[in-house]
């Protein structure tokens, strides 16, 4: 079975620091693209970041410059370093595989698995 | 930044019925739309890609239409497992931005 697991979700000071990790698993993670999304407390959905199967990685405005996305292919798992953290921060967090088959950044397809989600929790 | 425009934000419908929810794109997206299902506490599930793609799994009930920038997601006889929120998004450019979503609930 295809299985995406996220940890590291917590609660944190405004200011602080978190790291969140996504473990696949049932499929050849190297060969695939991958994505956090985040969703705030009775909020819609909101793409944070993106990395390639190669060395491309994209951001969300609003997160730019503060999180830093990367993947460990021989540890099958994706993470997130989230600085500098914000009360608009505060969200589920998933993390999402992508089909195959896109042209990044031009076009490309949808998340086809995703993890159950983490929750972060930024107070003062 | 494309922005995704869902309508309508809510619906009332009973089982049975054909559910039609609506996504206008702020500039031509092609047909790179995708359509997710979300019930609460849980992860988002892709229903459909590429505009009218039914992904692996997904009852054929559910069927998408459009390209540019008008498009649509049916659902032919809505069952109880329908009820949820639904959200497209737009994989046309980076940052691939959601529709604000649509609430499915039990007349």
């Amino acid at each position: 079975e295809e299985q995406l697991v996220e940890s590291g979700g917590g609660l944190v000071h405004r200011g602080g620091s978190l790291r969140l990790s996504c473990a696949a698993s049932g499929f050849t993670f190297r060969t695939y693209s991958m994505n956090w999304v985040r969703q705030a407390p009775g909020k819609g959905l909101e793409w944070v970041s993106y990395s390639s199967s190669g060395s491309t990685i994209y951001y969300a405005d609003s997160v730019k410059g503060r999180f830093t996305i990367s993947r460990d292919d021989a540890k099958n798992s994706l993470y997130l370093q989230m600085n500098s953290l914000t009360d608009e921060d505060t969200a589920v967090y998933y993390c999402a595989r992508e089909m195959s088959g896109g042209n990044r950044p031009y076009y490309y397809y949808g998340m086809d698995v995703w993890g159950q989600g983490t929750t972060v929790t930024v107070s003062s | 930044d494309i922005q995704m425009t869902q309508s309508p934000s809510s619906l009332s419908a009973s089982v049975g019925d054909r559910v039609t929810i609506t996504c206008r794109a702020s500039q031509t997206i092609s047909s790179f739309l995708n359509w997710y299902q979300q019930k609460p506490g849980k992860a988002p599930k892709l229903l459909i890609y590429a505009a009218s793609s039914l992904q692996s799994g997904v009852p054929s009930r559910f069927s998408g239409s459009g390209s540019g920038t008008d498009f649509t997601l049916t659902i032919s006889s809505l069952q109880p497992e329908d009820f949820a929120t639904y959200y497209c998004q737009q994989s046309y450019g980076t940052p691939g931005t959601f529709g604000g979503g649509t609430k499915v609930e039990i007349k």
